[in-house]
């Protein structure tokens, strides 16, 4: 079964330094990745995606993201945060066998993110 | 543009009692569609998710259950709310497995 793990819970940031925040996911197969962030009170949003190609993907705000095949890795990056960028991220994956094909969409458990002014 | 919309925000229900939570989805067909629960600590939980009507796939058993009647409706149902049932739902919908999903505004349960 697909799995996605977050190690991190709960990351404390002062405003320009760098961040990253790790995730790893367990599936034999292809698969698509994703990262979300939820604002406070606002919905969940797409950061960025990746299917095929370039390992690096960037997404909005700044943030990217490499896709690490061996080590089933997919960390967001960000070289110089900003107190806006409090939030919550989610890592994603997509893919897995069902009845009806890979449309199984599975998160991790977020991380949380404070940025000090 | 598409849409989607869940309703209600916010329910108090006694345990006990039934529920059922909606979604809807505007401006695409045969979208796949999806329930979470969220809960602090424990990220996004995918409850039910669906490729087509009639079709749902379940990913945790519990107290619970999905319908989709229509090609854009998804229902979130229960007989008998636990107080364990209390959290945030959320309902998404993607086009395709190649796509991200899209997320509604979400539900938040209290069972009193």
């Amino acid at each position: 079964a697909q799995s996605v793990s977050q190690h991190n819970h709960h990351v404390i940031l002062s405003e320009a330094a760098s961040l990253e925040l790790g995730c790893n996911y367990s599936y034999g197969g292809t698969v698509n990745l994703f990262w979300y962030v939820q604002y406070p009170g606002q919905h969940l949003q797409l950061l960025l995606k990746y299917f095929s190609g370039d390992p690096l993907v960037k997404g909005i705000k700044g943030f990217e993201a490499e896709f690490i095949k061996s080590k089933f890795s997919f960390n967001l990056r960000k070289p110089s945060v900003q107190w806006s960028d409090t939030a919550e991220y989610f890592c994603a994956v997509n893919g897995g066998r069902s009845n009806f094909g890979n449309e199984k969409l599975t998160f991790g458990t977020g991380t949380r993110l404070t940025i000090i002014p | 543009s598409q849409t989607i919309h869940q309703w209600p925000a916010t329910l108090v229900q006694p345990v006990g009692s039934p529920l059922s939570l909606e979604c809807t989805v505007e401006g695409t067909s045969n979208p796949n569609l999806y329930w979470y629960r969220q809960a602090a600590g424990r990220g996004l939980q995918l409850l039910f998710y669906s490729v087509g009507i009639g079709q749902i796939s379940s990913e945790v058993p519990q107290n619970l259950s999905a319908s989709r009647p229509q090609d854009r409706q998804f229902i979130l149902s229960s007989k008998k709310l636990l107080l364990s049932d209390s959290g945030f739902y959320l309902c998404a919908w993607g086009q395709g497995w190649d796509t991200e999903a899209f997320f509604g505004q979400g539900t938040r349960l209290t069972v009193v």
